[in-house]
């Protein structure tokens, strides 16, 4: 299975500043199968990223992914109040699709 | 509006079993392979299963092969997880989620609310 290692584990910033979170694979991502979700408490993941770096629909352009082979990147340009939560990284070139462990961005 | 809500969830004891419905509305079901996904609270989340567009295919998450069936019924709308043998570690709340794109992939464009189940005596 491919292990997904995300960081860092928490990221303390202030709005209007700009995130980089980081994904990195054990194996190469096939094809650049690499997907970002955004999570709230007591909500379900929310589709953000695919391909690594296509938004998905109605995700604001201030969200852009990046990368390839193992390592990848979401960055995010300026940071909005609605967009302190946790992040997931998911690869889906290989099953069983996995998921990394998370990346929890939290106002600083 | 896509909508997906899952029912089903409940506290049941070691080795109990448990079906999970997801009712889906607001596109055409028959269309999109569908997948569970497990999230113990608080934690990760880990895939758990998927169905093609016509429940003519399924795959399992290793943890779960055996025990749990995924199947569907187009003529409802309504996707299933029946899982058996239950474990503590099966604890989790679980995602109904619709494929963007195919089967062989998995892309979660929606995810239904989630629910509960707990494996305790």
């Amino acid at each position: 299975d491919i292990v997904l290692t995300q960081s860092p584990g928490t990221l303390s910033l202030s709005p209007g500043d700009r995130a980089t979170l980081s994904c990195r694979a054990s194996l190469s991502v096939t094809n650049a199968y690499l997907a970002w979700y955004q999570q709230k408490p007591g909500q379900a993941p929310r589709l953000l990223i695919y391909g690594a770096s296509t938004r998905a629909t109605g995700v604001p352009d201030r969200f852009s992914g990046s990368g390839s082979g193992t390592d990848f990147t979401l960055s995010i340009s300026r940071l909005e109040p609605e967009d302190f939560a946790v992040y997931f990284c998911q690869q889906y070139g290989n099953s069983p699709f996995t998921f990394g462990q998370g990346t929890k961005l939290e106002i600083k | 509006e896509v909508q997906l809500v899952e029912s089903g969830g409940d506290l049941v004891q070691p080795g109990g079993s448990l079906r999970l419905s997801c009712g889906a509305s607001g596109f055409t079901f028959s269309h999109h392979a569908m997948s569970w996904v497990r999230q113990v609270p608080g934690k990760g989340l880990e895939w758990v299963s998927r169905v093609t567009y016509d429940g003519g295919q399924t795959s399992y998450a290793d943890s779960v092969k055996g025990r749990f069936t995924i199947s569907r019924d187009d003529s409802k709308n309504t996707l299933f997880l029946q899982m058996n043998s239950l474990r503590a570690e099966d604890t989790a709340v679980y995602y109904c989620a619709r494929h963007l794109i195919g089967w062989h992939v998995f892309i979660g464009d929606y995810w239904g609310q989630g629910t509960l189940v707990t494996v305790s005596s």
